[in-house]
Formats: structure tokens, sequence, C-alpha cells
């Protein structure tokens, strides 16, 4: 069946270090990629997203490209900040309107 | 302006009462969730609504009902709580089937 691995944390680092959270997917189809953050004490939000193959989603400096062959989203950050500070969640949609979320991994950026 | 809330953000109460969290959205989505959070950070789907009807339904306890009065308004009713059901319950909705879900602020539901 459908089924989405996520990188397990907790993962630390410093500010401005690189950070790369690992996410794969098993599917009978081509699901929409998700991740979404979770930023201490607050709901989801999405953080970027890719709909088919070879898209890249961005946004506030984090990125992720839909490989297909890979089956993979990798997140990706050059320089985190200490504001990165929170728990990210990669998400495929495998069927209409229903994500499936991986494990979560939290992360802490020290100053 | 608050997009997806819920009330109450905590519930404290002890094993075997009952107890409703409500959930209402003002981005006119016709689609909304519920989603249960352990400790762990494990997020499990419970429930979905579109357009006042139940169309995903997970393998929950039938202690859990969900109630969508309207399309903006989801509600959670527990019944003969356990400590089991301590977590935080998250409400979402969505505006397409494929699209970016919004994530309500979460309810810390504890039970002793």
């Amino acid at each position: 069946g459908d089924s989405v691995t996520q990188m397990e944390g907790p993962v630390t680092l410093s500010e401005e270090a690189f950070l790369t959270i690992n996410c794969t997917y098993t599917a009978t189809g081509y699901p929409s990629l998700f991740w979404y953050v979770q930023y201490p004490g607050e709901g989801l939000q999405l953080l970027l997203k890719a709909t088919k193959a070879d898209d890249k989603g961005s946004n506030k400096g984090f990125e992720a490209t839909y490989r297909k062959e890979t089956t993979s989203f990798h997140l990706e950050k050059g320089s985190v900040q200490v504001s990165d500070s929170a728990v990210y969640f990669c998400a495929p949609m495998f069927n209409d309107y229903k994500l499936s979320f991986g494990a979560g991994t939290t992360v802490t950026v020290r100053a | 302006d608050t997009a997806v809330s819920q009330t109450p953000k905590y519930l404290v109460t002890q094993m075997g009462n009952d107890k409703s969290i409500k959930c209402e959205q003002n981005l006119g989505h016709d689609t909304m969730y519920w989603y249960k959070q352990d400790s762990k950070k494990f997020l499990k789907i419970m429930f979905s609504y579109n357009n006042k009807e139940l169309i995903i339904n997970e393998t929950v306890p039938n202690r859990f009902s969900p109630k969508s009065p309207d399309k903006a308004h989801l509600n959670l009713h527990i019944n003969s709580l356990e400590l089991g059901d301590s977590a935080v319950y998250f409400c979402a909705s969505t505006g397409t089937q494929f699209g970016e879900q919004y994530f309500g602020p979460g309810t810390r539901l504890t039970v002793t």
C-alpha cells in the first residue's frame, strides 16, 4: 500500500548550518507532495508543495524537489536560523482530500 | 481574522466524562477535518466532511462522533473519555481536493 517514510529526529544544528530532512514514499500513482511545519505551540502550516515530477517547491529559504525516479521529496535549507526550530512533516496526498503524514522531524537550531 | 479557530484551547477532564470540541473556519472551504496528534507528534486523520457529508472515517472508536451543522463548522464529541484520548486535536479545512490544508491552533485534551 501507499506509505511515507521520514527521517527521524531529533535534529540539532547550529545557526547557519545546512539542513536536510529525508522523505521517501511508496505509491501506486503520482501523489502531490507537501511539507508542513509546526512551530512550538501552534498548528501546522504549509511550508511548500510540488504536484508533479521535477517540480521544485520553495518557501522561506526551504526547497524540495519531486523526484519520481527515487520517489523522494527531501527538504533542504542552506543556512538555518533559530527561528527555524520546529517540527517538520512530509505529507504525500495519495488519495483525494487525504494527506498521509510522516512521523515528523523535530529540528532545534542553536544560536 | 483567524482562519480556522477551535474552542477550547485546553480541556482537562476526568475519565468517563463526555466533552465536545468546536471548530469554525471563515475561509469558505467545503472540506473540514479532525486530526489527533499524540505525545510523539504523530498525526492521525480521524474524520473529514465535505459539504456536511462524511467522506473520511478512519478507524476511530465509536465514542468519537463528528457533527457538521454547516460547511463552516465541524464539531467533535467524545463520550466516555479514556486516558488514551489525551492528545492535541487539530481541526483543518481545505478548498480543493489536492490543495493546502489550513490548520487550527489545536485543542490540548488531558484526561485524568
